[in-house]
């Protein structure tokens, strides 16, 4: 079993619609959790850093339940900019490496 | 400030031969990342590095090898490639060991092997 699973894409959604990615991880040792958006052929870059309490940015809201060990990503209202990868990653306390899920595509078509 | 740079984008190599990718950041952090990241897959860890002049091993780290005698440059070396070895490879970089740092990432290396 991987250490960090996500949902298996694509996802293809019309302009508008609501889109929610989930992501699992199997160490319970981790406590710092992030959603890094990675474009086709580009570097990841990171999109919003996942907080005990939710959090949210805009169209984008994360949420962590440790019990379960999973994350979520739901973006509201899709542009076609949002058409990207979606890689969760998982940190341990401290720890020097991060790990990273294999990502989900998005696709949003108009 | 350039951020995260590496050098060259792209290469392409026979077998055998052997190449080093250079990874530089000018953001005074402590860590640096080695990754590659193939075709559908996430990005898997290959070496690391938490301090100048330290190395780690990470996920995936056979037939490569490490250096980072200054802090701000950390070099993946290929002795003897394999086409196996083709693949998309990230440097990134992170403050400091706190857990909420978020890592920032260079443009990419487009390696192949043939």
């Amino acid at each position: 079993r991987k250490e960090v699973e996500q949902d298996p894409g694509p996802f293809n959604v019309p302009e508008g619609a609501t889109v929610a990615f989930n992501c699992t991880y199997s160490n319970s040792a981790s406590q710092s959790f992030f959603w890094y958006r990675q474009d086709c052929r580009k570097e990841p870059k990171l999109l919003m850093s996942v907080y005990s309490s939710g959090n949210e940015d805009g169209r984008f809201t994360a949420q962590l339940n440790r019990a379960s060990q999973y994350i979520s990503l739901l973006i509201r209202d899709s542009k076609l900019s949002d058409s990207a990868t979606y890689l969760c990653v998982v940190r341990e306390t401290n720890a020097g490496k991060s790990t990273f899920g294999d990502g989900t595509t998005l696709t949003v078509k108009p | 400030n350039a951020g995260v740079t590496q050098t060259p984008k792209f290469r392409v190599l026979k077998t055998g031969q052997s190449m080093t990718l250079l990874c530089a950041q000018d953001m005074n952090h402590e860590y640096m990342y080695w990754y590659r990241q193939d075709p559908g897959m996430g990005l898997r860890l290959i070496h690391y590095s938490v301090g100048e002049g330290t190395t780690a091993k990470g996920e995936v780290p056979d037939g490569y090898n490490v250096s980072r005698l200054k802090k701000q440059n950390f070099l993946l070396g290929l002795e003897s490639a394999a086409p196996s070895q083709t693949s998309v490879y990230f440097c990134a970089s992170r403050r400091d060991n706190l857990a909420v740092n978020e890592q920032f990432f260079g443009p990419g290396t487009r390696l192949t092997v043939l």
